[in-house]
């Protein structure tokens, strides 16, 4: 069964460097999305993507993020200077248009 | 706002059924879902019921939906050891195709021998 693959699985990073989660949606979907969990918590909503544009962000998604999609297959969430608070676990997830969202297994990032 | 909630803990025994709760508040919601996680995982889809259905069963899973109530469960029959994980309910609106899921906080389902 296809799958949504992110890539790396955990990212260390220090506070105020640049950071780039990776993500491969299924192929023939054309909606992506962004997610992060805080540990312990509910996983919210970032922002979804379509048609090489951002069609919904919540408030969470401030300017340090941003999102991309580079080439055909790739999808690629952006912090430019990660805070502390940004230690998360990140999903990406996938959908025709029609329901429902296919899910990667996420991207453990930590901040020191 | 939007907001969906769940009881935080469930533990059963072993070959009984599970039944996990969740209320959400938007009326217009088109699609709810049950997504499971283990540990270290992500989240796996497990079934999704349309809101003008009341119920979906698949295999061991039954979904029913009160639209009055704003109430949604997840009957798991004959629990197994391997469904210990997180269930969380999602909802999401229809907005030309790209919705955005608002999740419940999961509820950590325990199964004992």
């Amino acid at each position: 069964e296809p799958e949504v693959t992110q890539t790396p699985s955990h990212q260390v990073t220090q506070m105020g460097q640049e950071v780039i989660l990776r993500c491969v949606p299924i192929s023939n979907h054309l909606y992506f999305y962004w997610y992060r969990q805080i540990l312990g918590q509910k996983v919210e909503f970032l922002v979804s993507f379509y048609n090489n544009e951002i069609s919904e962000k919540s408030e969470i998604f401030d300017d340090q993020f941003s999102v991309e999609r580079p080439d055909g297959s790739n999808f690629t969430l952006k912090i430019r200077s990660t805070k502390l608070e940004d230690s998360a676990m990140y999903f990406c997830a996938s959908s025709t248009g029609g329901q429902p969202q296919h899910f990667g297994d996420g991207t453990r990032l930590s901040i020191l | 706002g939007e907001d969906v909630e769940q009881s935080l803990f469930l533990s059963v025994r072993e070959g009984d059924s599970s039944v996990i709760n969740c209320t959400y508040t938007d009326s217009s919601s088109t699609y709810l879902y049950w997504y499971k996680q283990e540990p270290g995982a992500g989240l796996q889809l497990l079934t999704y019921i349309f809101s003008n259905m009341d119920m979906k069963q698949d295999q061991r899973l039954t979904v029913l939906l009160n639209k009055k109530d704003k109430h949604l469960s997840l009957r798991i029959a004959d629990t197994q050891t391997g469904d210990s994980a997180i269930y969380f309910c999602a909802e999401s609106g229809f907005s030309g195709g790209y919705n955005k899921l608002i999740f419940g906080a999961g509820t950590r389902l325990a199964v004992h021998p």
